[in-house]
């Protein structure tokens, strides 16, 4: 089973503080993505990766930046974390070819920020 | 990528099957129709998807008009752990970079026992 795992379940964080959110796949998957989830907007994308030290801008990267050094790894970077940055944040990782649709998803990282 | 609508809230009873009606009245000829869908405190998960065809697998059904505009997810006979939010997702598949899918707000379907 493809596994997605996420550094933390719940964080809290205060404004003005640097803040790494880790996503670690075990599929090899070429893909990876970075979501925020809030109540009532649904999934929104913040940046994805499709190889190692590729990335791309997705719907709402205002505010945060990522890294890919190693395939199986994916993190994202609040430079200065703020209130409104508090949120839902989940990883995901897909193929490339064949079934890239299907997504997997790691258990999400809550984000407080005080 | 076409937009989707799909209604916020429904209702099954367990055992029934519930249907998950999408709109996508502007999908072009190659755009597939996706579903995922999202139990509470965890990330989404892949249902099923088509192009033009109705498609079965263990999980669901998934019934697309012959014009293409609009397709039901049907969940044969739902249980309890059925509540969920549904997405329907329309994409098109590009060749070069990742294949990234746009999730929107889904429909929470909550099942009554």
């Amino acid at each position: 089973d493809v596994k997605v795992t996420q550094s933390s379940r719940y964080l809290v964080k205060r404004t003005g503080e640097k803040v790494f959110l880790e996503c670690v796949q075990d599929m090899d998957h070429e893909n990876m993505f970075w979501y925020r989830q809030d109540p009532g907007l649904g999934l929104r994308l913040i940046y994805f990766s499709y190889d190692v030290k590729m990335k791309e801008k997705g719907d709402i990267p205002e505010g945060y930046s990522v890294s890919r050094e190693k395939k199986e790894r994916f993190s994202l970077i609040l430079e200065s974390a703020s209130t409104n940055q508090t949120s839902m944040y989940l990883c995901a990782s897909s193929p490339s070819q064949r079934e890239w649709y299907e997504q997997f998803f790691g258990p999400g990282t809550r984000l407080t920020v005080l | 990528d076409a937009k989707t609508t799909q209604p916020p809230s429904m209702d099954c009873a367990e055992g029934r099957a519930a249907n998950l009606p999408c709109n996508h009245s502007t999908i072009s000829g190659n755009e597939y129709v996706y579903w995922y869908r999202q139990i509470h405190s965890q990330g989404p998960q892949y249902i099923i998807h088509g192009l033009k065809n109705n498609e079965t697998n263990e999980m669901a059904s998934l019934i697309i008009t012959e014009d293409r505009k609009s397709s039901t997810l049907i969940l044969p006979h739902a249980t309890l752990r059925d509540t969920a939010v549904y997405y329907c997702i329309v994409r098109l598949r590009v060749l070069t970079g990742a294949n990234n899918l746009f999730f929107g707000t889904g429909t929470r379907l909550t099942v009554i026992p």
